[in-house]
């Protein structure tokens, strides 16, 4: 079965400079969460979508943004990065609010040097 | 915000042992999943629960909702089982999906 795919599965980045991280959800979901995992860290919840508009937004900086195409993919896009970006960078779909549950991407893991 | 405990942090156990992974939540939920993240890795869903108990191979979950706790259970650990076992809840109806719990860092040794 299709899972939800992440690109790229690494990714190393020099201190401010910009990085474009895309989440494909699994067919039929709506709903994409994106969520930082700093090292030794549980997971932050960053930002979600429903339906190609904003749904909640958490602990995402203002240098990062963004969005659900038509689609349903997503991107996050990652501006003057830090060394303290540097996390896995994951996202889940789901079908509507998650009542179905959701399923997770393996991940990008981001890398500030 | 529902605040997520688990127990223990860190577990070490020898191969063949019964594990368990405790995890409690302060608030009301539609549903409690278990994850598995290898060092490196990616999350892998393991279950999703809203009552009772499942099964899968090895693995076995739990969840009291009236207690709101839940357990993972190994049986017949083996090395390969070493990971850090996340519990996170859906707090039911959250644009935020799921709040986390800091997870179980989980070492069978052969």
């Amino acid at each position: 079965a299709a899972g939800v795919i992440q690109s790229p599965r690494h990714l190393i980045k020099e201190k401010r400079e910009t990085a474009t991280l895309k989440c494909y959800p699994i067919p039929r979901h709506d709903t994409v969460y994106w969520y930082q995992q700093g090292p030794g860290q549980d997971p932050q919840f960053l930002i979600s979508f429903y339906e190609k508009m904003q749904s909640d937004k958490g602990s995402i900086p203002d240098r990062f943004s963004a969005q659900q195409f038509s689609d349903y993919h997503s991107e996050l896009n990652m501006s003057s990065l830090e060394l303290g970006d540097s996390a896995l960078y994951f996202c889940a779909s789901s079908l509507g609010s998650g009542g179905y549950g959701y399923t997770f991407g393996s991940g990008t893991r981001l890398t500030v040097v | 915000k529902n605040e997520v405990e688990q127990s223990p942090q860190n577990l070490t156990a020898q191969e063949g042992e019964f594990i368990t992974i405790n995890c409690s939540y302060s608030v009301g939920i539609s549903a409690l999943h278990w994850l598995q993240q290898h060092p490196g890795g990616g999350i892998v869903s393991l279950f999703m629960l809203s009552s009772g108990k499942k099964k899968h191979g090895r693995l076995i979950a739990t969840i009291n909702i009236q207690e709101k706790h839940s357990s993972l259970h190994i049986t017949a650990s083996h090395p390969r089982d070493s990971a850090v076992y996340i519990c996170a809840v859906d707090s039911g109806g959250g644009a935020d999906g799921l709040t986390f719990g800091k997870g179980t860092h989980l070492i069978i040794q052969p």
